[in-house]
Protein backbone atom coordinates (compact mmCIF):
# COMPACT_ATOMS: atom_id res chain seq x y z
CA UNK A 1 0.00 0.00 0.00
CA UNK A 2 1.02 3.79 -0.73
CA UNK A 3 2.75 5.65 2.33
CA UNK A 4 4.87 8.22 3.36
CA UNK A 5 7.50 8.19 6.20
CA UNK A 6 8.67 11.42 7.48
CA UNK A 7 11.58 10.16 10.04
CA UNK A 8 12.11 13.61 11.50
CA UNK A 9 9.60 14.18 14.18
CA UNK A 10 11.00 17.60 14.83
CA UNK A 11 14.13 19.48 13.52
CA UNK A 12 15.60 22.66 14.84
CA UNK A 13 17.77 24.74 12.70
CA UNK A 14 19.46 28.96 13.06
CA UNK A 15 18.12 31.16 11.15
CA UNK A 16 20.18 31.45 7.82
CA UNK A 17 21.28 27.80 8.04
CA UNK A 18 20.28 25.48 5.59
CA UNK A 19 17.58 22.77 5.88
CA UNK A 20 16.82 19.26 4.80
CA UNK A 21 13.85 17.24 5.47
CA UNK A 22 13.58 13.89 4.85
CA UNK A 23 10.70 11.91 3.18
CA UNK A 24 10.53 8.76 2.27
CA UNK A 25 7.92 6.53 0.44
CA UNK A 26 6.30 3.63 -0.87
CA UNK A 27 4.34 3.14 -3.92
CA UNK A 28 4.63 0.56 -6.84
CA UNK A 29 4.30 2.50 -9.86
CA UNK A 30 5.75 6.04 -10.42
CA UNK A 31 4.63 8.45 -7.46
CA UNK A 32 3.27 11.97 -7.87
CA UNK A 33 4.74 13.37 -4.52
CA UNK A 34 4.19 16.51 -2.88
CA UNK A 35 5.19 18.71 0.14
CA UNK A 36 3.12 21.21 1.94
CA UNK A 37 3.41 23.33 5.07
CA UNK A 38 0.82 23.76 7.67
CA UNK A 39 1.52 27.08 10.06
CA UNK A 40 -0.54 27.03 13.18
CA UNK A 41 -4.49 27.86 12.79
CA UNK A 42 -3.89 27.83 8.88
CA UNK A 43 -4.27 25.32 5.97
CA UNK A 44 -2.38 22.98 4.33
CA UNK A 45 -0.19 24.77 2.18
CA UNK A 46 1.38 23.74 -1.22
CA UNK A 47 4.72 24.26 -1.39
CA UNK A 48 5.96 22.11 -4.56
CA UNK A 49 5.18 18.70 -6.75
CA UNK A 50 7.01 15.98 -8.89
CA UNK A 51 4.42 14.05 -11.32
CA UNK A 52 7.37 12.94 -13.78
CA UNK A 53 10.50 14.70 -15.72
CA UNK A 54 13.20 16.54 -13.81
CA UNK A 55 13.49 15.55 -10.50
CA UNK A 56 14.65 18.48 -8.86
CA UNK A 57 11.82 20.28 -8.25
CA UNK A 58 11.41 24.23 -8.00
CA UNK A 59 8.58 25.26 -5.28
CA UNK A 60 7.46 28.59 -3.94
CA UNK A 61 9.54 30.84 -1.08
CA UNK A 62 12.82 29.23 -2.04
CA UNK A 63 12.41 25.14 -1.40
CA UNK A 64 13.15 22.83 -3.17
CA UNK A 65 13.08 18.75 -3.48
CA UNK A 66 14.59 16.01 -5.47
CA UNK A 67 13.01 13.07 -6.02
CA UNK A 68 15.34 9.80 -5.94
CA UNK A 69 13.76 6.71 -7.31
CA UNK A 70 16.55 4.49 -6.26
CA UNK A 71 16.47 5.65 -2.38
CA UNK A 72 12.78 6.00 -2.43
CA UNK A 73 12.89 9.53 -0.93
CA UNK A 74 11.66 13.20 -1.83
CA UNK A 75 13.41 15.77 0.14
CA UNK A 76 12.80 19.06 0.52
CA UNK A 77 15.87 21.80 0.90
CA UNK A 78 16.58 25.06 1.05
CA UNK A 79 19.86 26.80 1.15
CA UNK A 80 18.87 29.55 4.34
CA UNK A 81 16.55 29.24 6.68
CA UNK A 82 14.05 32.27 7.57
CA UNK A 83 12.68 32.51 11.29
CA UNK A 84 9.18 32.58 9.11
CA UNK A 85 9.61 29.18 7.77
CA UNK A 86 8.92 27.72 11.23
CA UNK A 87 5.83 25.76 10.73
CA UNK A 88 4.66 21.87 10.14
CA UNK A 89 6.20 20.42 7.06
CA UNK A 90 4.29 17.38 5.58
CA UNK A 91 5.18 14.98 2.75
CA UNK A 92 2.49 13.33 0.22
CA UNK A 93 2.14 10.61 -2.21
CA UNK A 94 -1.32 10.52 -4.62
CA UNK A 95 -2.39 7.46 -4.12
CA UNK A 96 -5.19 6.63 -6.64
CA UNK A 97 -8.51 6.57 -5.83
CA UNK A 98 -8.38 10.41 -5.63
CA UNK A 99 -6.50 9.86 -2.52
CA UNK A 100 -3.63 11.51 -0.77
CA UNK A 101 -1.34 9.86 2.17
CA UNK A 102 0.43 12.39 3.98
CA UNK A 103 3.59 11.83 6.07
CA UNK A 104 2.83 12.16 10.04
CA UNK A 105 4.85 16.04 9.53
CA UNK A 106 8.16 17.36 10.61
CA UNK A 107 7.91 20.72 12.66
CA UNK A 108 10.31 23.09 12.38
CA UNK A 109 11.80 25.35 14.89
CA UNK A 110 13.95 27.97 14.13
CA UNK A 111 16.03 29.58 16.15
CA UNK A 112 17.27 33.17 16.09
CA UNK B 1 -11.78 35.64 -5.08
CA UNK B 2 -12.19 33.81 -1.56
CA UNK B 3 -10.69 30.81 -0.31
CA UNK B 4 -11.60 28.06 0.99
CA UNK B 5 -13.75 28.65 4.15
CA UNK B 6 -14.97 26.13 6.76
CA UNK B 7 -17.31 26.20 9.47
CA UNK B 8 -17.77 26.29 12.58
CA UNK B 9 -14.15 27.23 13.65
CA UNK B 10 -14.09 25.21 16.84
CA UNK B 11 -16.67 22.70 18.05
CA UNK B 12 -17.53 20.54 21.49
CA UNK B 13 -19.79 17.71 21.38
CA UNK B 14 -20.55 14.56 23.56
CA UNK B 15 -19.56 11.07 22.79
CA UNK B 16 -22.65 9.72 20.94
CA UNK B 17 -23.79 12.86 19.90
CA UNK B 18 -24.03 13.76 16.11
CA UNK B 19 -22.25 16.86 14.31
CA UNK B 20 -22.02 18.75 11.18
CA UNK B 21 -19.64 20.44 9.52
CA UNK B 22 -19.26 22.78 6.56
CA UNK B 23 -16.98 23.67 3.83
CA UNK B 24 -17.51 26.60 1.57
CA UNK B 25 -15.00 25.69 -1.62
CA UNK B 26 -13.17 28.39 -3.77
CA UNK B 27 -14.62 30.22 -6.77
CA UNK B 28 -14.73 28.00 -9.87
CA UNK B 29 -13.56 24.57 -7.82
CA UNK B 30 -16.14 21.27 -8.50
CA UNK B 31 -13.88 19.00 -6.51
CA UNK B 32 -14.69 18.86 -2.04
CA UNK B 33 -12.28 16.38 -0.16
CA UNK B 34 -12.42 15.99 3.45
CA UNK B 35 -9.32 15.09 5.96
CA UNK B 36 -8.90 14.03 9.16
CA UNK B 37 -5.97 15.49 11.20
CA UNK B 38 -5.59 13.62 14.67
CA UNK B 39 -2.69 15.98 16.94
CA UNK B 40 0.02 15.06 15.93
CA UNK B 41 -0.54 13.31 12.42
CA UNK B 42 -0.76 14.05 9.27
CA UNK B 43 -4.31 14.50 7.30
CA UNK B 44 -6.11 11.12 6.94
CA UNK B 45 -8.25 11.60 3.60
CA UNK B 46 -11.90 10.63 4.47
CA UNK B 47 -13.66 11.02 1.01
CA UNK B 48 -14.22 13.45 -2.00
CA UNK B 49 -17.50 14.82 -3.65
CA UNK B 50 -17.37 15.64 -7.47
CA UNK B 51 -20.18 17.43 -8.94
CA UNK B 52 -22.83 16.16 -5.53
CA UNK B 53 -21.67 12.36 -5.69
CA UNK B 54 -19.18 10.93 -3.66
CA UNK B 55 -16.03 9.13 -5.92
CA UNK B 56 -13.31 8.35 -3.55
CA UNK B 57 -13.31 7.60 0.13
CA UNK B 58 -10.82 6.78 2.41
CA UNK B 59 -10.87 4.18 5.68
CA UNK B 60 -13.73 5.39 7.98
CA UNK B 61 -16.54 3.78 8.93
CA UNK B 62 -19.82 4.67 7.39
CA UNK B 63 -20.71 7.29 10.17
CA UNK B 64 -18.73 9.27 8.29
CA UNK B 65 -20.85 10.65 5.87
CA UNK B 66 -21.25 14.17 3.40
CA UNK B 67 -22.93 15.91 1.07
CA UNK B 68 -21.80 18.45 -1.36
CA UNK B 69 -24.77 21.08 -2.85
CA UNK B 70 -24.82 22.26 -6.04
CA UNK B 71 -22.97 25.55 -5.72
CA UNK B 72 -20.47 22.70 -4.57
CA UNK B 73 -20.24 23.70 -1.04
CA UNK B 74 -20.22 20.45 1.52
CA UNK B 75 -20.87 19.24 4.67
CA UNK B 76 -19.45 16.11 7.10
CA UNK B 77 -21.88 14.46 9.06
CA UNK B 78 -20.36 11.74 11.61
CA UNK B 79 -22.87 10.36 13.68
CA UNK B 80 -22.28 8.50 16.89
CA UNK B 81 -19.51 10.64 17.97
CA UNK B 82 -16.41 8.61 19.25
CA UNK B 83 -13.76 10.22 21.70
CA UNK B 84 -10.45 9.30 18.94
CA UNK B 85 -13.08 11.36 16.25
CA UNK B 86 -11.55 14.09 18.60
CA UNK B 87 -9.24 16.00 15.58
CA UNK B 88 -8.89 19.29 12.90
CA UNK B 89 -11.25 18.54 10.13
CA UNK B 90 -9.89 19.97 6.92
CA UNK B 91 -11.48 20.27 3.99
CA UNK B 92 -10.18 20.81 0.36
CA UNK B 93 -11.01 22.27 -2.66
CA UNK B 94 -10.02 21.99 -6.85
CA UNK B 95 -11.13 22.09 -10.31
CA UNK B 96 -11.66 17.85 -11.13
CA UNK B 97 -11.01 15.00 -9.19
CA UNK B 98 -7.00 13.74 -9.67
CA UNK B 99 -5.28 15.53 -7.17
CA UNK B 100 -2.30 14.88 -8.52
CA UNK B 101 -3.03 16.90 -11.69
CA UNK B 102 -5.24 20.06 -10.07
CA UNK B 103 -4.07 21.45 -6.78
CA UNK B 104 -6.19 21.28 -4.12
CA UNK B 105 -6.25 24.22 -1.56
CA UNK B 106 -6.98 23.72 1.92
CA UNK B 107 -9.52 26.04 4.56
CA UNK B 108 -8.24 26.10 7.93
CA UNK B 109 -10.01 23.42 9.21
CA UNK B 110 -12.82 22.84 11.97
CA UNK B 111 -11.16 21.88 15.17
CA UNK B 112 -13.26 19.08 17.06
CA UNK B 113 -13.21 17.74 20.34
CA UNK B 114 -15.36 15.06 21.66
CA UNK B 115 -15.49 14.59 25.44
Amino acid sequence: AQSVTQPDIHITVSEGASLELRCNYSYGATPYLFWYVQSPGQGLQLLLKYFSGDTLVQGIKGFEAEFKRSQSSFNLRKPSVHWSDAAEYFCAVGAGNNDMRFGAGTRLTVKP
Amino acid sequence: ETGVTQSPTHLIKTRGQQVTLRCSSQSGHNTVSWYQQALGQGPQFIFQYYREEENGRGNFPPRFSGLQFPNYSSELNVNALELDDSALYLCASRTGTDPSYNEQFFGPGTRLTVL
